[in-house]
């Protein structure tokens, strides 16, 4: 019945550690997003997939690196984890590019 | 960096209207109005939006002034279960939503 769902809800690491969040959303979207929330409570988009292709990219670290193996799946793996790094991360999806954004539940990731 | 401004709190009686501003001074053509809720730290709830139009659904109603600089977010029966941080975005055709600091309501008994 969840419509977008993310793995794990909480995830706690070591500095330089590698690790990976899951996201998959089972409405027949075409678009799917990742999103940060920081300590501020801000959201940023930080990536954008449409048809499993790469379309919006913002400033960041290329330690981060989405992977989409499908239309209804977007992970992000981010490599040598850094304390800034701790945040609460949302997956979000869409019918088409530019419609409206459903939320998953958010991944709670904190780097020791 | 966000396109909206939010007064950054306010209070509401249960069983009362909400009324939520938001400036959009620069909002371009082709950017619609959307808002969000985000109850404690659970993920954005999409509650309404629209481009010109006034939009109503079973949540809530949405007014665009006719400049299209401000909007207003009514909520016509504040309950309890609506305290939460609303945001008020801009997205434009790329879907890329610019978040603002929101606005903190506590709807209080």
């Amino acid at each position: 019945d969840t419509a977008v769902s993310q793995t794990p809800k909480y995830l706690v690491t070591q500095m330089g550690n590698d690790k990976s969040i899951k996201c998959e959303q089972n409405l027949g979207h075409d678009t799917m997003y990742w999103y940060k929330q920081d300590s501020k409570k801000f959201l940023k988009i930080m990536f954008s997939y449409n048809n499993k292709e790469l379309i919006i990219n913002e400033t960041v670290p290329n330690r981060f690196s989405p992977k989409s193996p499908d239309k209804a799946h977007l992970n992000l793996h981010i490599n040598s984890l850094e304390l800034g790094d701790s945040a609460v991360y949302f997956c979000a999806s869409s019918q088409a590019l530019g419609d409206t954004q459903y939320f998953g539940p958010g991944t709670r990731l904190t780097v020791l | 960096d966000a396109k909206t401004t939010q007064p950054p709190s306010m209070d509401c009686a249960e069983g009362r209207a909400a009324n939520l501003p938001c400036n959009h001074s620069t909002i371009s053509g082709n950017e619609y109005v959307y808002w969000y809720r985000q109850i404690h730290s659970q993920g954005p709830q999409y509650i309404i939006h629209g481009l010109k139009n006034n939009e109503t659904n079973e949540m809530a109603s949405l007014i665009i002034t006719e400049d299209r600089k401000s909007s207003t977010l009514i909520l016509p029966h504040a309950t309890l279960r609506d305290t939460a941080v609303y945001y008020c975005t801009l997205t434009d055709s790329w879907g890329k939503l610019q978040f603002g600091a929101g606005t903190q309501v506590v709807v209080t008994p």
